[in-house]
């Protein structure tokens, strides 16, 4: 069973600082992995998927990483400002339709 | 605009009654899912559907039953069976494909029920 793990559960910085949010996950023979942003009340919104065959993608001020092998993402943000303020959450994916799992997020603070 | 649409946004019930959440997409996706959100804790999978006329069961499907009669719908519907159904519900769809795929999330559905 696919189990994730985002470090840390809540981070908060000034504006301006360069961040980054990490997440394990036990299992690594997964298809891809989708970094997501959730907004109090609101659902969720994708930032980045990784294939399993990548390294790394880039959105802007944000680049995520993957180390399939080690079980491991980073997601990096440049320039912090006080909208990238929100719950992250990593979900890798493992074959079959189902099985995407979800770690429980880390909450982001930007402080103006 | 194409999208996932949930409705309503709240949702207030007295225990004992069922309760149908509305799950709507016009991204022609053909795979779509229902999660449900706790504090504290990662999304869990409810039910999950591949094709129309066609569902599975996800981590936590007792006290939840689904129907897919089209490709752009799939409604929930929280029983009286279900024993703690007060919390957040998120509707997701994706393209379906097992070479790739993204999921997409619709605004959520907040259930209390007292």
């Amino acid at each position: 069973k696919q189990e994730v793990t985002q470090i840390p559960a809540a981070l908060s910085v000034p504006e301006g600082e360069n961040l980054v949010l990490n997440c394990s996950f036990t299992d690594s023979a997964i298809y891809n992995l989708q970094w997501f942003r959730q907004d109090p009340g609101k659902g969720l919104t994708s930032l980045l998927l990784i294939q399993s065959s990548q390294r790394e993608q880039t959105s802007g001020r944000l680049n995520a990483s993957l180390d399939k092998s080690s079980g491991r993402s980073t997601l990096y943000i440049a320039a912090s400002q006080p909208g990238d303020s929100a719950t992250y959450l990593c979900a890798p994916s493992n074959p079959g339709y189902q099985k995407v799992t979800f770690g429980t997020g880390t909450k982001l603070q930007v402080i103006p | 605009d194409g999208g996932i649409t949930q409705s309503p946004k709240y949702l207030f019930r007295k225990e004992g009654q069922n309760v149908t959440l509305s799950c709507e997409q016009n991204l022609n996706h053909d795979a779509m899912y229902w999660y449900r959100q706790d504090p504290g804790q990662g999304l869990r999978l409810i039910y999950y559907s591949q094709i129309v006329n066609d569902f599975q069961k996800g981590d936590i499907a007792e006290g939840y039953s689904v129907s897919r009669e089209k490709k752009e719908s799939f409604p929930l519907t929280v029983t009286s069976a279900q024993k703690n159904p007060t919390a957040f519900y998120l509707c997701a769809s994706s393209t379906g494909t097992s070479a790739y795929y993204e999921q997409y999330f619709g605004p959520g559905t907040r259930l209390t029920v007292t």
